[in-house]
């Protein structure tokens, strides 16, 4: 139980486009959802909080102009990166923990997003 | 502010040898500790997580941690490493209810393992 999915596991695209990142909960209800940066060889850094059907919550220097977050259902928070530069380039990684339940206290991750900004 | 120190950057271990990764945390109440293992471009497992009760947690993969408050640490164990062990190893501590509350992590320790 309480597998995360993300979609695409990679995606490669020009300076100025959007990308567009999906975080699933597939077997869980998922009030809250995380989104987490990763550089290579660094550890995660939290980009924002999101909790269905309200404003993702974003940590300071994250511009959320840039990083677009819904979370629309209890089982998909989408984020968008929005006219994308080379140092967007990272690994995105979301994860979500359960409404209800024992699991409401664990994160679960999935297992992410490589993207390439050229 | 809660924050975790990793100091290993990287581990060498035999196959078959004993494995410990050390974490140290700040945070001024109880915790709530996590293991996390990354395997190269994947997500993070969780090995185990420790809120409250018995210091010595066990995991998933013959993974123990033990939680010492007097030292702040809650350091990974495994008795006898396996190949497929070899993996990024995060240690990350959370405030309150993790479920809705932001986890802060170390900065990893890769684990290589030798034949």
């Amino acid at each position: 139980g309480a597998v995360v999915s993300q979609h695409p596991s990679r995606v490669i695209c020009k300076s100025g486009t959007s990308v567009k990142i999906e975080c699933r909960s597939l077997d869980f209800q998922a009030t809250t959802m995380f989104w987490y940066r990763q550089f290579p060889k660094q550890s995660l850094m939290l980009m924002a909080t999101s909790n269905e059907g309200s404003k993702a919550t974003y940590e300071q220097g994250v511009e959320k102009d840039k990083f677009l977050i819904n979370h629309a259902s209890l089982t998909l928070s989408t984020l968008t990166v929005t006219s994308a530069h080379p140092e967007d380039s990272s690994f995105y990684i979301c994860s979500a923990s359960a409404s209800g339940g024992p699991s409401t206290d664990t994160q679960y991750f999935g297992p992410g997003t490589r993207l390439t900004v050229l | 502010a809660q924050s975790v120190t990793q100091p290993d950057i990287h581990i060498t271990v035999s196959e078959g040898a004993s494995l410990e990764l050390r974490c140290n945390y700040s945070y001024g109440a109880t915790p709530y500790l996590f293991w996390y293992v990354q395997s190269p471009g994947q997500g993070l497992q969780l090995l185990l997580k420790y809120f409250s009760g018995d210091t010595l947690v066990q995991g998933i993969k013959g993974f123990e941690a033990e939680f010492k408050r007097s030292q702040s640490s809650f350091n990974l164990r495994k008795p006898s490493v396996h190949w497929s062990d070899a993996a990024e190893y995060f240690c990350a501590v959370g405030a309150g209810n993790t479920g809705f509350q932001k986890l802060v992590f170390g900065t990893g320790t890769r684990l290589l393992v030798s034949p």
